[in-house]
C-alpha cells in the first residue's frame, strides 16, 4: 500500500503569502495520477489538480502542482481569504487508492 | 452538470449492515468509476471501493469481507452495504464520480452521509 505523508501538518500564513505544501510517498507513485484536494469543514473534499500538475475546471492559476517519483508539491502563489482549509494529496493508481493525512493551512 | 445525492440510514447499532445509496442526475453514468470514501470523525480521507457502470469492483482489502458494492444502470443508483458495523464504522461516508479515462481523479462528489454506529 503506498503510504503518502504531508508537510508541514499546519502552515500558519496571512492572506498574499506563498504557501508550499509537500506529499511524500513510501514509493513511487505515477504522477498521472496524484492529485491535491481542498476541504472547507462542513463541505465535501473539491478537486483542485489532478494527473499531478492539472487544474480541474475552476480552479484559479494561483493552484499549482507539481512533482515525480515520491515527491509532490501544492503551491498556492498568493493566497486568497477563501483558500484557508486544509489540503490532502491522493494517489488513484495504485490500489488501494490512499490519500495523505492533510496539511491545515490557516490564517496567521 | 453530473450532481450526486446520497442517501441512508445515519444511525445504526453494532452488528448491523449499513447501507448508503448514490443517485446520479445530470450526466453520463457509463464510462466512469463510482467511488465510496468515509472520513472518521476529526480524522483524514479513506478510500472504501469503486465499481463500474457494468459492475466490477475494486475494493478495499480492509473493508473486502464486509463491503458489498452494486449498480442499478436503470435508476442510476449505485449502492454501498457495509456489514457487521462497529464504532470504528462512524463516519461521514461520500460517494464521487472518476471518469475513465484522461488520469481524472474524483471530481464530483455527493454531499455526505453522516454514519454512527452506537448501541
Amino acid at each position: 500500500e503506498i503510504v503518502l505523508t504531508q508537510s508541514p501538518r499546519t502552515l500558519s500564513l496571512s492572506p498574499g503569502e506563498r504557501a508550499t505544501l509537500s506529499c511524500r510517498a513510501n514509493q513511487n507513485v505515477d504522477s498521472n495520477y496524484l492529485a491535491w484536494y481542498q476541504q472547507k469543514p462542513g463541505q465535501a473534499p473539491r478537486l483542485l489538480i489532478y494527473a499531478g500538475s492539472t487544474r480541474a475546471t475552476g480552479i484559479p492559476d494561483r493552484f499549482r502542482g507539481s512533482g515525480s517519483g515520491t515527491d509532490f508539491t501544492l503551491t498556492v502563489t498568493r493566497l486568497e481569504p477563501e483558500d484557508f482549509a486544509v489540503f490532502y494529496c491522493h494517489q488513484y493508481g495504485d490500489s488501494p487508492r490512499t490519500f495523505g493525512p492533510g496539511t491545515k493551512v490557516d490564517i496567521k | 452538470q453530473v450532481q450526486l445525492q446520497q442517501w441512508g440510514a445515519g444511525l445504526l447499532k453494532p452488528s448491523e449492515t449499513l447501507s448508503l445509496t448514490c443517485g446520479v442526475s445530470g450526466g453520463s453514468f457509463s464510462g466512469t468509476y463510482w467511488t465510496w470514501i468515509r472520513q472518521l470523525p476529526g480524522k483524514g480521507l479513506e478510500w472504501i471501493g469503486e465499481i463500474t457502470s457494468g459492475g466490477s469492483t475494486n475494493l478495499n482489502r480492509s473493508l473486502k469481507s464486509r463491503l458489498k458494492m452494486s449498480v442499478d444502470t436503470s435508476k442510476n443508483h449505485i449502492s454501498l452495504n457495509l456489514s457487521s458495523v462497529t464504532a470504528a464504522d462512524t463516519a461521514v461516508y461520500y460517494c464521487a464520480r472518476r471518469r475513465i479515462g484522461f488520469f481524472s481523479a474524483m471530481d464530483v462528489w455527493g454531499q455526505g452521509t453522516t454514519v454512527t454506529i452506537s448501541s
